[in-house]
């Protein structure tokens, strides 16, 4: 079946412009999670949702950073006024009870 | 908050032999993530366990609670096994955002 997809692939951006990438999980995992690597740098955890429970945004970065979803569906992360530091690879993970299957991730350049 | 610690950094070893890459975390968990990244590639997830030991083909995964340590082995290495390992944790009952280590870089040359 289809696996977890996100979009676009890359994205340039100029600093201090808004992003926004995608997450489609795979149907029926109830539980969506944004991950971030930088550069020669770990996996680090964003954001996770779990059905219609609040989302844990522990590891967001700043409050430039957001993201919604959709039901069990769609999820959007959202960078504000996006800074060079922000350049990384996003992944984006789904799961049922705790094994996670990871996107291919957007990499995103702010220059 | 946990931190996850891996070792060896880098290895690079002859097609053929017996790897095993270590990973120790500092908080108990609900949870322990073997994940594989290729180059340019995806992360796939190759075990997830909370007790004991697993295997899935050429690879094992152990883990021991008590020490807060556990290995992932794989037998009869092949350059295709070449890709970043990384262990990860997760302590919410299983079902939360993980907490990685910064990976093992694992190099089989033929």
């Amino acid at each position: 079946g289809a696996g977890v997809s996100q979009s676009p692939s890359n994205k340039v951006t100029e600093k201090g412009k808004d992003v926004e990438l995608r997450c489609d999980p795979i149907s029926g995992h109830t539980a969506l999670y944004w991950y971030r690597q930088r550069l020669g740098q770990g996996l680090e955890f964003l954001i996770y949702f779990q059905g219609n429970s609040a989302p844990d945004k522990s590891g967001l970065p700043s409050d430039r950073f957001s993201a919604e979803r959709t039901g069990e569906s769609v999820s959007t992360l959202t960078i504000q006024r996006t800074q060079q530091e922000d350049s990384a690879v996003y992944l984006c993970a789904s799961s049922t009870y705790a094994e996670q299957f990871f996107g291919p991730g957007t990499r995103l350049t702010v220059l | 908050k946990n931190e996850v610690e891996q070792s060896p950094q880098n290895l690079t070893a002859q097609e053929g032999e017996f790897i095993t890459i270590n990973c120790s975390y500092s908080v108990g968990i609900s949870a322990l993530h073997w994940l594989q990244q290729h180059p340019g590639g995806g992360i796939v997830s190759l075990f997830m366990l909370s007790s004991g030991k697993k295997k899935h083909g050429r690879l094992i995964a152990t883990i021991n609670i008590q020490e807060k340590h556990s290995s992932l082995h794989i037998t009869a290495s092949h350059p295709r096994d070449s890709a970043v390992y990384i262990c990860a944790v997760s302590t919410g009952g299983g079902a939360d955002g993980l907490t990685f280590g910064k990976g093992t870089h694992l190099i089989i040359q033929p």
